[in-house]
């Protein structure tokens, strides 16, 4: 699998859109980006993944640059509760299906 | 629908002694993976079962094991405890019936939180 970085921590003011980054320049044709977070404690929550076209749900947007070594993902109006690690993982969708997690981003939102 | 149930939440345990945790994956999945999550390690893959057969293995001692029931659900098993063992034990489950193409997404569980004494 593709390796991730991905900054350590990040600050997002409540009510803002949170904006994290995530380099992914291996990524091979046929890896998938997926985002999870995980709230302090608890198990991994899902959050969205894509190939190569922008995607989007009810709790997040993912934007995939062109090149696909690098993507975006946006909470568009982040609340207290948004508070958690957030990672950034690239797999294949077939043979192996096992997550390799990095450290993450802390992202701390504020009041 | 449900989603991934473990159990227990919480265990204490002492050196030496083993433990089994179970999961119960979401209906309709057919596939189970194990994650250890440390504060030095992070979160590492185990192993996954499907259709009671293990299909990929991490890098863990054999102390390390599980299983996978006809109705898909799953426990693994650690023998001879010791203290680094005590970590956070996550399930996640899948559909399984992705042969090519399209992603499947994995969900977790709320985990196990294991101490070993």
């Amino acid at each position: 699998d593709a390796k991730t970085t991905q900054p350590t921590s990040m600050d997002c003011a409540e009510g803002r859109a949170a904006n994290l980054p995530c380099n992914h320049s291996t990524i091979s044709g046929n890896e998938y980006v997926y985002w999870y977070r995980q709230i302090h404690s608890q198990g991994p929550q899902y959050i969205i993944h894509g190939l190569k076209n922008n995607e989007t749900n009810e709790m997040a947007s993912l934007i995939i640059t062109e090149d696909r070594k690098s993507s975006t993902l946006i909470l568009p109006h982040a609340t207290l509760r948004d508070t958690a690690v957030y990672y950034c993982i690239v797999r294949e969708n077939q043979g192996a299906q096992k997550l390799v997690f990095g450290q993450g981003t802390r992202l701390t939102i504020n009041p | 629908k449900a989603g991934v149930t473990q159990t227990p939440r919480y265990l204490i345990k002492t050196r030496g002694q083993q433990v089994t945790l179970s999961c119960s994956p979401i209906s309709g999945h057919r596939s189970v993976s194990w994650y250890q999550q440390t504060p030095g390690q992070g979160l590492q893959f185990l192993f996954e079962y499907f259709s009671e057969t293990q299909r990929n293995k991490g890098n863990f001692p054999g102390r390390f094991s599980g299983r996978q029931f006809s109705n898909s659900r799953s426990e693994m098993n650690v023998s001879t405890l010791e203290l680094g063992d005590s970590a956070l034990y996550l399930c996640a489950s899948r559909s399984g019936l992705v042969l090519a193409g399209v992603g499947e997404t994995q969900y977790f569980g709320p985990g196990t939180r294991l101490l070993v004494l």
